[in-house]
């Protein structure tokens, strides 16, 4: 059964600052990695999405890169801003299942003070 | 920019009554899926649906729960009799397709059974 990890649990950084999310997970037979970003109360908003035959994917000051065979993904925020302040969590879909299910991390939540 | 919208963004139910949830999916997208998130917890995948059928459900989707897509544009979640353990945010996505397609989520719907 896939397993989801990530690290730190919270993070708290001064407005500027780079800062590198981690994600890892067990089963490293997936089609994709997704991260997402949830504010306090909301949904989620689909940030970055790596296929399995990727390395990396970039989003203006984000870059998520992924080893599938270490089964690990990092989440890198440049130059951060306190609007990036949030809970940021990453999901894999894996291969085990026929169906399109995510299985999610616990998630990081980052504060980014001015 | 399309979205995912769901409602209400609110219930509160008496244990043991029937609760119908709605969301409707971006308009191109062929799949749909219900996750769900207990407050502090992971979000978990309930079910995912494409050409009017499930297509996976997770050990959580029992038969307490049903999914239905009515007409052309909603996706429906119905918990038969609701139980304490009930109580969380559900979030309905959808995907353009399945396999290595982003999902896009919905802002939620919190449901607290009393």
């Amino acid at each position: 059964k896939q397993e989801v990890t990530q690290i730190p649990a919270a993070l708290s950084v001064p407005e500027g600052e780079n800062l590198v999310l981690n994600c890892s997970f067990t089963d490293s037979a997936i089609y994709n990695l997704q991260w997402f970003r949830q504010d306090p109360g909301k949904g989620l908003t689909s940030l970055l999405l790596i296929q399995s035959s990727q390395r990396e994917q970039t989003s203006g000051r984000l870059n998520a890169s992924l080893d599938k065979s270490s089964g690990r993904s990092t989440l890198y925020i440049a130059a951060s801003q306190p609007g990036d302040s949030a809970t940021y969590l990453c999901a894999v879909k894996g291969r085990e299942t026929s169906g399109s299910r995510l299985t999610f991390g616990e998630g990081t939540q980052l504060t980014v003070n001015p | 920019e399309p979205e995912v919208t769901q409602t209400p963004s609110h219930q509160v139910t008496q244990m043991g009554q029937e609760v119908i949830l709605r969301c409707v999916p971006i308009s191109n997208h062929l799949y749909f899926y219900w996750y769900r998130q207990i407050l502090g917890q992971k979000v978990e995948f309930l079910v995912s649906f494409y050409n009017n059928e499930i297509s996976e459900k997770s050990e959580i989707f029992d038969d307490q729960f049903s999914v239905e897509r009515p007409d052309g544009s909603n996706f429906t979640l119905k918990i038969r009799s609701t139980k304490l353990e009930d109580s969380a945010m559900y979030f309905c996505a959808s995907s353009r397709l399945g396999l290595g397609e982003t999902q896009y989520f919905g802002p939620g719907t919190r449901l607290l059974v009393l």
